[in-house]
């Protein structure tokens, strides 16, 4: 099945505790994408990638690190996470030639910073 | 500022009628434009696309794109309860279909 998976789901952490929130796609796709979401603000583009070892920021990269050392996967890193980092996130994936719709979103990830 | 800008709502509207939602967009050279629809916590899921002014049908839906005056609308016909979610409206990041989003507008369709 195609798909688009992101873990962990959900994730409670404290102030300075770095983590990763991994993103993989079974599609063989070229682009990557990470969001983040918050009430009123919509989905904000944090990072994107349109293959591996290129990536390039989005609206809102402050505080945030991302790496596509293989095309499968692009983990979103929070080396020092602050409170202001509560959010939900969504990775997403496409391939460079197809059509409009051939978008994936992954699950989300909902995560609290303490 | 945002390249798309939308109104947040919430849009309330009744079952049966149609619900308007708007989006203007600041780059005069954007080609295409995305519709997303998202239940709450859920994904975005994509509902309509639309490169080319006038309008463009699927269902219930219409997607109307007005290059000279920069925005573009989505009509929802015969509106159900089950349309109520967040609308987002997106347009790609350049050379490739990663869309980037406005804030969305919350749509209630009340029975």
């Amino acid at each position: 099945e195609a798909q688009v998976t992101q873990n962990p789901r959900y994730l409670i952490t404290v102030t300075g505790k770095k983590l990763t929130v991994t993103c993989s796609q079974n599609m063989n796709h070229e682009y990557m994408s990470w969001y983040r979401q918050d009430p009123g603000l919509g989905l904000r583009q944090i990072y994107y990638s349109m293959n591996v070892e290129v990536t390039d920021k989005g609206d809102v990269p402050e505080g945030y690190k991302v790496s596509r050392k293989e095309k499968r996967n692009f983990p979103l890193i929070l080396e020092s996470p602050s409170p202001n980092q509560t959010s939900l996130y969504f990775c997403a994936s496409r391939p460079a030639g197809g059509g409009a719709d051939t978008q994936y979103f992954g699950p989300g990830t909902r995560l609290t910073v303490l | 500022q945002k390249e798309v800008e939308q109104n947040s709502g919430p849009l309330s509207v009744p079952e049966g009628a149609i619900a308007s939602l708007n989006c203007t967009y600041s780059d005069r050279g954007s080609q295409s434009f995305f519709w997303y629809r998202q239940y709450s916590g859920k994904s975005p899921e994509l509902i309509m696309f639309i490169y080319s002014n006038g309008d463009k049908e699927d269902g219930r839906f219409t997607a109307q794109l007005n290059k000279a005056s920069q925005y573009v609308s989505l009509l929802i016909r015969d509106s159900q309860p089950s349309d109520s979610a967040t609308y987002l409206c997106a347009v790609p990041v350049r050379g490739s279909y990663i869309p980037t989003f406005g804030r969305g507008t919350s749509l209630i369709v009340h029975p």
